[in-house]
């Protein structure tokens, strides 16, 4: 049973290029969480997402950045026009019901900015 | 403006030694608090969490002490052992009644646990 498969594992965007994340979800879970870690920060809440629904993304940079999970295929995270304060890790994790307790984070995608 | 505050940022403990860990916190609506352990290249794995309602919740060689009134915790590791050297995350959630959510968690920065051999 695979857990949460996140690809790339590295990603390196020249500035203003765009950046796509992508995140399978365990089988068997249709709730996805994307956090991302700074350098030297913790991980922080961006998106929560379900099945063709955006349910929070409180924590959603207003500008750039977007995040989708449709009906087939696995959640895509977007950064538009990348900015070297993108340089980040990119956690996903997922549940089988809302809820952190049944968190599984997959390996995050590393993305560099040059 | 940092919710949780995890000190110290890294750690070097020698073999059989115990590693501590502490965690402050500003928001008493926090109810939840789990700590996560993370090897490099790795995403953040649930290590052992604990709920404001006990001082004390023990699992093998981990033990989160909590002490609601200074509004601190704690994670202990007993017997460190070269295999527990990760970086270990506490976290904190404030629930649904209270403005927050049952899917959202506070991260602290991190602390870098080095167990020598």
């Amino acid at each position: 049973n695979a857990g949460v498969m996140q690809n790339p594992r590295h990603l390196v965007r020249r500035r203003g290029q765009e950046a796509r994340l992508r995140c399978s979800p365990m089988k068997g879970h249709s709730h996805v969480y994307w956090y991302r870690q700074l350098p030297e920060e913790g991980l922080k809440f961006m998106v929560y997402l379900q099945k063709e629904n955006i349910i929070d993304e409180s924590g959603m940079p207003k500008e750039r950045f977007s995040a989708e999970f449709p009906k087939e295929g696995p959640s895509i995270l977007r950064i538009q026009q990348v900015v070297r304060g993108d340089s980040a890790a990119y956690f996903c994790a997922s549940s089988p019901q809302q809820g952190y307790y049944g968190y599984t984070f997959g390996s995050g995608t590393r993305l560099t900015v040059v | 403006q940092q919710q949780v505050k995890q000190s110290p940022q890294s750690l070097i403990v020698q073999k059989g030694g115990i590693s501590i860990i502490n965690c402050a916190y500003e928001n008493t609506a926090f109810d939840y608090f789990p700590w996560y352990q993370q090897f490099p290249g790795k995403g953040p794995a649930l290590l052992i969490a604990i709920r404001p309602d006990v001082s004390e919740k023990k699992e093998g060689r981990f033990t989160i002490s909590f002490n609601k009134s200074a509004k601190q915790f704690s994670l202990h590791i007993m017997d460190s052992q070269p295999g527990d050297s990760a970086t270990y995350f506490c976290a904190a959630s404030e629930p649904p009644n209270s403005g927050g959510s049952n899917y959202k968690l506070t991260f602290g920065k991190g602390t870098l646990l080095t167990v020598n051999p």
